[in-house]
């Protein structure tokens, strides 16, 4: 069964850059767009890139996403405490036929 | 945009529960629908969507609740349904419904099922 695959957790101080990674495989995001969600506690999630590196309206500047081949990344530039939340790449899988969702990285503000 | 989930609650292994979403603020019946779970302290599961009427109202699910799940709407109420038979323990988590089969643009709450004896 396909798999998208995340670091479980991810941390940096006010104002630093994080990168959280997403890896896949070709009938995934091998050949489809990525998005990215973000989640906090208790809350739906809320889509937060599309099309590997589109920003929603409303989404700050500061996110941003990017995809090459099976693998795909999101970077949080000038780290906020607001962006405290959990992150999921996710993208179609054809042998799914649906969406499958990274395995989540939680994001910490130190 | 609003999407409002009912109809979860605590029910045995075995037995059934049917999910509601009712929809809000857009033409419902032009958008797929699709449902996503999150078991507790999980990540995100994609269970099912359902086409608009002019894509033949197909359906699609996961494994994990194939023959067992069963996604409908009803576009002159403008509400989707999930009915969930045979629930499992591993069914256990807050299912949300959102606009679309991809990508999902827009969540309802969760409504949260526990599945226990």
């Amino acid at each position: 069964q396909s798999v998208l695959t995340q670091p479980s957790s991810a941390s940096g101080t006010p104002g630093q850059r994080v990168i959280i990674s997403c890896s896949g495989s070709n009938s995934n995001m091998g050949t489809k767009n990525v998005y990215w969600y973000q989640q906090f506690p208790g809350a739906a999630p809320k889509l937060l890139i599309q099309r590997n590196d589109q920003r929603p309206s409303g989404v700050p500047d500061r996110f941003s996403g990017s995809k090459s081949g099976t693998s795909a990344s999101l970077a949080i530039n000038g780290l906020r405490s607001e962006d405290e939340a959990d992150y999921y790449c996710a993208a179609w899988d054809d042998s799914l036929s649906g969406p499958l969702f990274g395995t989540g990285t939680k994001v910490t503000v130190l | 945009v609003q999407l409002v989930e009912s109809g979860g609650g605590l029910e045995q292994p075995g037995r059934s529960l049917r999910l509601s979403c009712a929809a809000s603020g857009f033409n419902f019946g032009v958008y797929a629908m699709s449902w996503v779970r999150q078991a507790p302290g999980k990540g995100l599961q994609w269970v099912s969507l359902i086409r608009s009427k002019a894509y033949g109202e197909t359906t699609e699910y996961a494994p994990s609740v194939k023959g067992r799940f069963t996604i409908s709407r009803d576009d002159s109420k403008s509400i989707a349904y999930l009915q969930m038979n045979s629930l499992k323990s591993e069914d256990t988590a807050v299912y949300y419904c959102a606009t679309g089969a991809w990508p999902l643009e827009h969540w309802g709450q969760g409504a949260l099922v526990t599945v226990s004896s």
